[in-house]
């Protein structure tokens, strides 16, 4: 079965700085996506970034980017120039294998402060 | 474009009682899925439709848990009795199909308290 780490449970990020969040993951297939989702306290779960493991090319999106090692099975959400509004809980997110299931890690709750 | 709904927001019952979540997927979107949050863990895959059929139900407790979505629309998931490990979050979420990999969008959940 495929599982999903997040070793951090907690992150603190000064605002307009960088941060980066850990997660890695176990599975025996070739092809799969990969997900970062936030939910802040509202728990409405949103999209923020997603990789597709056969492109080499790691994906970004605005200040958002990741860092896909496949052969580590490593994959690491990078937040520049944090704003206020990126706190909130952080999950890993993997799909493979089919019929478009998510699996998620524990979590990461991002603070971000003056 | 609408996005899931969700009711009730919030829902406080003792155990042994029974409940009922409603969602409402995106209009178009042929599968829809409930998890499971618990408080400090990630969502948990309960159950999911394709149209009105179910696709994965592996990880539904079938002697508590029953979940419908009688016209491929929306769908209803119910607890009884409810214990109090129940307590949760009750995400719904739906995506356009579940061939290939479509985003899944997800809506505000339903957080449940058994006392």
């Amino acid at each position: 079965a495929q599982t999903v780490t997040q070793s951090q449970p907690e992150m603190s990020v000064q605002e307009a700085e960088t941060v980066t969040l850990s997660c890695t993951y176990d599975t025996s297939e070739s092809d799969y996506y990969l997900f970062w989702y936030k939910q802040p306290p509202s728990r409405q779960m949103i999209l923020v970034i997603r990789q597709e493991a056969y492109k080499q090319q790691n994906a970004t999106e605005n200040r958002f980017s990741v860092n896909f090692q496949k052969a580590a099975k490593s994959f690491s959400l990078k937040i520049s120039d944090s704003q206020l509004g990126d706190a909130a809980m952080y999950f890993c997110a993997y799909n493979g294998g089919g019929g478009n299931k998510l699996t998620f890690g524990t979590g990461t709750q991002l603070k971000v402060e003056l | 474009e609408a996005g899931v709904a969700q009711s009730p927001r919030y829902k406080i019952i003792e155990k042994r009682q029974s409940v009922a979540f409603w969602c409402n997927p995106i209009s178009g979107h042929a599968t829809l899925y409930w998890y499971q949050q618990i408080l400090g863990q990630g969502p948990k895959l309960l159950i999911q439709f394709q149209n009105n059929g179910v696709v994965d139900d592996s990880q539904l407790p079938k002697d508590r848990f029953s979940a419908e979505r009688l016209k491929g629309v929306d769908s209803t998931l119910k607890i009884q009795p409810a214990k109090l490990e129940d307590s949760a979050v009750y995400l719904c979420a739906s995506s356009r199909t579940m061939t290939g990999t479509y985003e899944q969008y997800f809506g505000p959940g339903t957080r449940l308290t058994v006392t």
